[in-house]
C-alpha cells in the first residue's frame, strides 16, 4: 500500500536553529500539507501546497516557516529560527484531490527544541 | 465560526460493546466529514468519511452518523476491540475551500478495557 514518508521521526535542535523536515508524499498524488500537533492536542493545519506553490497557510505558518518542493518527490518544511514553542509533531498529508478525497498522513517527525 | 469539536475527551468500554463517539461542528456550510485513527506515536488514520448530502454510512464495523440539523456526527464502532484503542477526530474539509485544508476537532481517547 503507498505511503507518506517522513524523516527524521524524531530532531532535536537547539533554539534558534533551522531545522528542516523532509516528506514524501505518494506519487500521484498533487496536493500537499503539513500539520503540527502539540502534545495532548488537536491535529491544526499549517500550509498547503499544489502546482508548486502555496494555496493557503494558517496563522501559525509565519515568516520563520517555507515549505518546498525541490525535485518532484520530496516535500519540505523549514523552520528557519525555532522557538520552544515549535515543538510538536508534524505531519505531512497528501491528496490526490481537494475534497472528498483521502488525506493520506505520514507517521509525523516529532521536533524538540531545547 | 470555524470550528468542530469533540464532547467527551475520555470514552471507556469493554470489550465486545459498541462505541460510540460523538462529534459538534459549527459551519454549516461543511460539505464533507471524516473520522481519523491516531494510535500513540503515529499519524492519523482515515477511517471513514461521508458527504453532506448523505446520514448514514456503513463500513467493516464502523459507522458515521451525519445530523445536519444539529450539526452533529457520530462514529460507531462495533463490538470494540483492544486495537481499537486510540485517539479518534472527527475532521472537516469543504468545497469551498481551494486547499482541501482539513479542520480537526478535539479528539476523543477511546480506552477499550479486556
Amino acid at each position: 500500500e503507498p505511503e507518506v514518508t517522513q524523516t527524521p521521526s524524531h530532531q532535536v535542535t537547539q533554539m534558534g536553529q533551522e531545522v528542516i523536515l523532509r516528506c514524501v508524499p505518494i506519487s500521484n498524488h498533487l496536493y500537499f500539507y503539513w500539520y503540527r500537533q502539540i502534545l495532548g492536542q488537536k491535529v491544526e493545519f499549517l500550509v498547503s501546497f499544489y502546482n508548486n506553490e502555496i494555496s493557503e497557510k494558517s496563522e501559525i505558518f509565519d515568516d520563520q516557516f517555507s515549505v518546498e518542493r525541490p525535485d518532484g518527490s520530496n516535500f519540505t518544511l523549514k523552520i528557519r529560527s525555532t522557538k520552544l514553542e515549535d515543538s510538536a509533531m508534524y505531519f505531512c498529508a497528501s491528496m490526490t484531490g481537494r475534497v472528498g478525497t483521502e488525506a493520506f498522513f505520514g507517521q509525523g517527525t516529532r521536533l524538540t527544541v531545547v | 465560526g470555524e470550528s468542530v469539536g469533540l464532547h467527551l475527551p475520555t470514552l471507556s468500554v469493554q470489550e465486545g460493546d459498541n462505541s460510540i463517539i460523538n462529534c459538534a461542528y459549527s459551519n454549516s456550510a461543511s460539505d464533507y466529514f471524516i473520522w481519523y485513527k491516531q494510535e500513540s506515536g503515529k499519524g492519523p488514520q482515515f477511517i471513514i468519511d461521508i458527504r453532506s448530502n448523505m446520514d448514514k454510512r456503513q463500513g467493516q464495523r464502523v459507522t458515521v452518523l451525519l445530523n445536519k440539523t444539529v450539526k452533529h456526527l457520530s462514529l460507531q464502532i462495533a463490538a470494540t476491540q483492544p486495537g481499537d484503542s486510540a485517539v479518534y477526530f472527527c475532521a472537516e474539509n469543504r468545497d469551498s475551500s481551494n486547499t482541501g485544508k482539513l479542520i480537526f476537532g478535539q479528539g476523543t481517547t477511546l480506552q477499550v478495557k479486556p
